[in-house]
């Protein structure tokens, strides 16, 4: 059964503006990872934050975590062409799981 | 640093035979585990292997097993390929077992396609 989900299915925004997706779950999870895949490719790792923590920032991202709602959110500010990739957010319960991810477009 | 490798990148074959997928992880990491990627199903975890023990499994069928060796070095096989295992496999790397908290890195992925 799909443990995680994101929404928007799929995000398209001009560059410099900022993205945001979200990213809920149903498991009690140790931490919460978000990572981005270009097509066809692996996925690269952006940011982890830890169940005891509420936000983190790393340059132009920002990640929030809500366990009371067993929600995440990632924030990409002043887009860039080079931002165009799917996103996925990746937590562990008694495995990992995955969401559905998000397709963000930036359009130049 | 090198990163995860896995190979081969891509690979075709037919229904019913077997196949072998190699991973090395980043130098230092012990903990290898292993995902599913399709259109239909998302990315799944298979298992994760940490100093040569299956530490976590994923929901899949026993023809999915995997192994690792004492230099960390993981394989993954699929026995009796079924149409429905087409699909983008991703290996993954660790310091310690992914479930600590520990940032897991991927690599590039393995293309199955089976005919």
């Amino acid at each position: 059964s799909q443990q995680g989900e994101e929404d928007p299915q799929a995000l398209s925004i001009q560059e410099g503006e900022n993205a945001t997706m979200n990213c809920s779950y149903k498991t009690s999870i140790n931490n919460l990872q978000w990572y981005r895949q270009n097509s066809g490719r692996g996925l690269v790792h952006l940011i982890l934050i830890r169940s005891n923590e509420r936000e983190k920032h790393s340059g132009r991202l920002r990640v929030t975590l809500d366990t009371s709602k067993k929600s995440s959110s990632l924030l990409i500010t002043a887009s860039r062409a080079a931002d165009t990739a799917s996103y996925f957010c990746c937590f562990t319960g008694n495995q990992f799981y995955f969401g559905t991810g998000t397709s963000l477009t930036v359009i130049p | 640093k090198a990163g995860v490798t896995q190979t081969p990148r891509y690979l075709i074959k037919t229904r019913g035979q077997q196949v072998t997928l190699s991973c090395s992880p980043i130098s230092g990491h012990r903990s290898v585990s292993w995902y599913q990627q399709t259109p239909g199903q998302g990315l799944q975890f298979l298992f994760e292997y940490f100093s040569e023990t299956q530490r976590n499994k994923g929901n899949f069928p026993g023809r999915f097993s995997g192994r690792q060796f004492s230099n960390s070095r993981s394989e993954m096989n699929v026995s009796t390929l079924e149409l429905g295992d087409s699909a983008l496999y991703l290996c993954a790397s660790s310091l310690s077992t992914g479930f600590s908290g520990n940032t897991i890195y991927f690599g590039e992925g393995s293309w199955l396609t089976v005919v």
